[in-house]
């Protein structure tokens, strides 16, 4: 099956620092989403980015479908950024999610 | 528009017992997905259920099965619990004209 990989699992930042998450996939995708786990295990939906770039506040995303990557930026982070971001993708008809292994973000005040 | 709910929210068993998990998607979406996330093994696939027919399955052993109703809302079921069951089971819905799915907030399970 489709293999998803994040990068960093780990990242710790200070707030008001910029970062950057990866998401490597080894197969061409139909949809691709980004999601921030909050404290209480629920799925927060960030971005669904099968292409393109798209941005909401200080998040934007940009995936490059040919390449087989995805980038989540974090700009100005704040301590409510914390908690851990999944990259998941769809690679065939249907809606079965394969979900990274996730970046966890500790934003320091 | 209220969101994905699941309910119960937290429940206890014990080996051996059986457990049912409820999922009501958001208004209009026909299709629902299970997902089991656990320390170990991170977060998998269960099954998809689109219009109460099953449509995709995961490699999960056949103690686990579910069914969708005709108002979309669905069920999941584990049969002879293992402690290996305790986990986080979320549920997601996806509507007409986009492949997004949103999840609920999650059923913690622990087998004791």
């Amino acid at each position: 099956g489709i293999q998803v990989e994040q990068s960093p699992p780990d990242l710790i930042l200070q707030e008001g620092a910029n970062s950057t998450l990866r998401c490597n996939f080894s197969d061409s995708v139909n949809n691709l989403q980004w999601f921030h786990q909050n404290p209480w295990g629920q799925l927060i939906n960030l971005f669904y980015i099968p292409s393109g770039t798209k941005q909401n506040g200080r998040l934007s995303a940009t995936t490059v479908a040919t390449e087989r990557y995805s980038l989540l930026y974090i700009s100005s982070s704040q301590t409510t950024d914390s908690g851990v971001y999944f990259c998941a993708v769809v690679k065939a008809a249907g809606n079965k999610l394969t979900f990274g292994g996730g970046t966890r973000v500790l934003v320091k005040p | 528009k209220a969101g994905v709910t699941q309910t119960p929210r937290y429940l206890i068993k014990t080996r051996g017992q059986q457990v049912t998990l409820s999922c009501s998607p958001i208004s209009g979406h026909r299709s629902v997905s299970w997902y089991q996330q656990t320390p170990g093994q991170g977060l998998q696939f269960l099954f998809e259920y689109f219009s109460e027919t099953q449509r995709n399955k995961g490699n999960f052993p056949g103690r686990f099965s579910g069914r969708q109703f005709s108002n979309s809302r669905s069920e999941m079921n584990v049969s002879t619990l293992e402690l290996g069951d305790s986990a986080l089971y979320l549920c997601a819905s996806s509507g007409p004209g986009t492949a997004e799915q949103y999840f609920g907030p999650g059923t913690r399970l622990t087998v004791t």
